[in-house]
């Protein structure tokens, strides 16, 4: 699987937009972005996933450069429910295996 | 998306015990994947456990240290054998309801364990 690159941490004021970046330059065609997140004291939970075109759920929007080599998460209007640890992963389909990097630590602001 | 329950959800044991952690799907599944995550740091797999065949083991874990049994399509466990304080972590098993990789993975709630 390819490995992703994610800041440690960020803080987002809550009611604003959070953007959470990933790098994954070694990405290859067939591989996935997923993201998932980790509130405290709990098992991850998926939010989104996409291939190469930009996707949208209820929980978040994912943004996937062109080249494939970069992405982006985007809760739209942070609560502080939101407060977690963001996991960036890439997978093939088919490839039932997570490998988990270290993610970011994302902490909304009242 | 499916419901699993993890139990127990926490236990201190002493050194040299074992504990084995039950994992229960509502519905049926092909893999169901086990996962360490020690204090501050990320999820590392453990193992897959396929049913009807051996489980297979990640890189530096041992069916001897962690064995692993699946007698069903719902249903699996985890034992953490001989434990010393290192061993000290949350536990968590994990499924793919769909059996794609897609539409996302669903975890336990984990187990804490703490060694004493």
């Amino acid at each position: 699987d390819a490995k992703t690159t994610q800041p440690p941490s960020m803080d987002c004021a809550e009611g604003r937009a959070a953007n959470l970046p990933c790098n994954h330059s070694t990405i290859s065609g067939n591989e996935y972005v997923y993201w998932y997140r980790q509130i405290h004291s709990q098992g991850p939970q998926y939010i989104i996933h996409g291939l190469k075109n930009n996707e949208t759920n209820e929980m978040a929007s994912l943004i996937i450069t062109e080249d494939r080599k970069s992405s982006t998460l985007i809760l739209p209007h942070a609560t502080l429910r939101d407060t977690a640890v963001y996991y960036c992963i890439v997978g093939a389909l088919g490839n039932e295996k997570l490998t988990f990097g270290t993610g970011t630590r994302l902490t909304i602001i009242p | 998306s499916a419901v699993i329950s993890q139990k127990p959800s926490r236990d201190i044991c002493q050194r040299g015990t074992s504990l084995t952690i039950q994992c229960q799907v509502d519905s049926q599944v092909t893999m169901m994947f086990w996962y360490r995550q020690q204090p501050g740091q990320s999820l590392t797999l453990i193992a897959t456990a396929n049913q009807g065949s051996e489980a297979t083991y990640e890189s530096g874990f041992v069916i001897d240290k962690f064995p692993i049994s699946r007698p069903n399509l719902t249903f699996s466990t985890l034992t953490v054998s001989n434990m010393s304080p290192e061993d000290s972590s949350i536990y968590l098993c994990s499924v793919d309801p769909i059996g794609t990789g897609l539409g996302g993975y669903t975890f336990g709630s984990g187990t804490r364990l703490t060694v004493v």
